[in-house]
């Protein structure tokens, strides 16, 4: 079967930096998605990854490592609007997105 | 640019009654549709998507339905709504089928309450 696992729930500090991490397996891997859902709002698209590396986009980043079936979203200097909810999600061999239950990140000032 | 606008924002809707959710995109032209649901604290569960007028495709058997009326419209309906009907109902979508692996863009959502 396929499946995409996260943590639960994080918690860290105002300012701080934080790394979610997600692991997948799935019937072929086509690029993997990070979305940030605010409590009671709809996804919203933060980066993609379609080859091994790290893609910086200001405060956010995330890794692929396609060997490991492994990914990672890094938020640095943490602000209390950080506080959501982190989706991954992998395309397959279907071209058809794979959740991930997501990870609540709790920001504490 | 590309908007994407869903109605009605919250439901309620006692069990046994029909529903018909509609979601509209604005600024593109036959773009690849989905209807998701997402049960609290849970994930996201596709349920249809469409890559053209009248091409729906069902990922889960149950009493809901989804039409394509019109290139850039997308309807997910049921005629007797049940007590486990209840969640969040997401509308997205991406660029056409011949960009597939690109970002999906969703609506604000749709509450659906069911007493």
């Amino acid at each position: 079967g396929q499946n995409i696992d996260q943590p639960t729930e994080m918690t860290a500090t105002e300012g701080a930096i934080v790394q979610i991490n997600c692991t997948y397996q799935t019937s072929g891997f086509n690029g993997l998605f990070w979305y940030q859902q605010h409590a009671g709002e709809a996804p919203t698209f933060l980066s993609y990854n379609v080859l091994d590396g790290l893609e910086e986009k200001g405060r956010f980043s995330s890794f692929l490592s396609r060997s490991k079936g492994y990914s990672y979203l890094l938020l640095k200097e943490l602000q209390m609007k950080d506080s959501a909810s982190y989706l991954c999600a992998v395309m397959d061999s279907n071209y058809q997105l794979i959740w991930g239950a997501g990870t609540k990140l709790i920001i504490k000032p | 640019s590309q908007t994407i606008h869903q109605w009605p924002a919250t439901l309620v809707q006692p069990v046994g009654s029909p529903l018909s959710l509609e979601c509209t995109v604005e600024g593109t032209s036959n773009p690849n549709l989905y209807w998701y649901r997402q049960a609290a604290g849970r994930g996201l569960q596709l349920l249809f998507y469409s890559v053209g007028i009248g091409q729906i495709s069902s990922e889960v058997p149950q009493n809901l339905s989804a039409s394509r009326p019109q290139d850039r419209q997308f309807i997910l309906s049921s005629k007797k709504l049940l007590l486990s009907d209840s969640g969040f109902y997401l509308c997205a979508w991406s660029p056409s089928q011949d960009q597939w692996s690109q970002p999906q863009h969703f609506g604000d959502g749709t509450r659906l309450s069911i007493l």
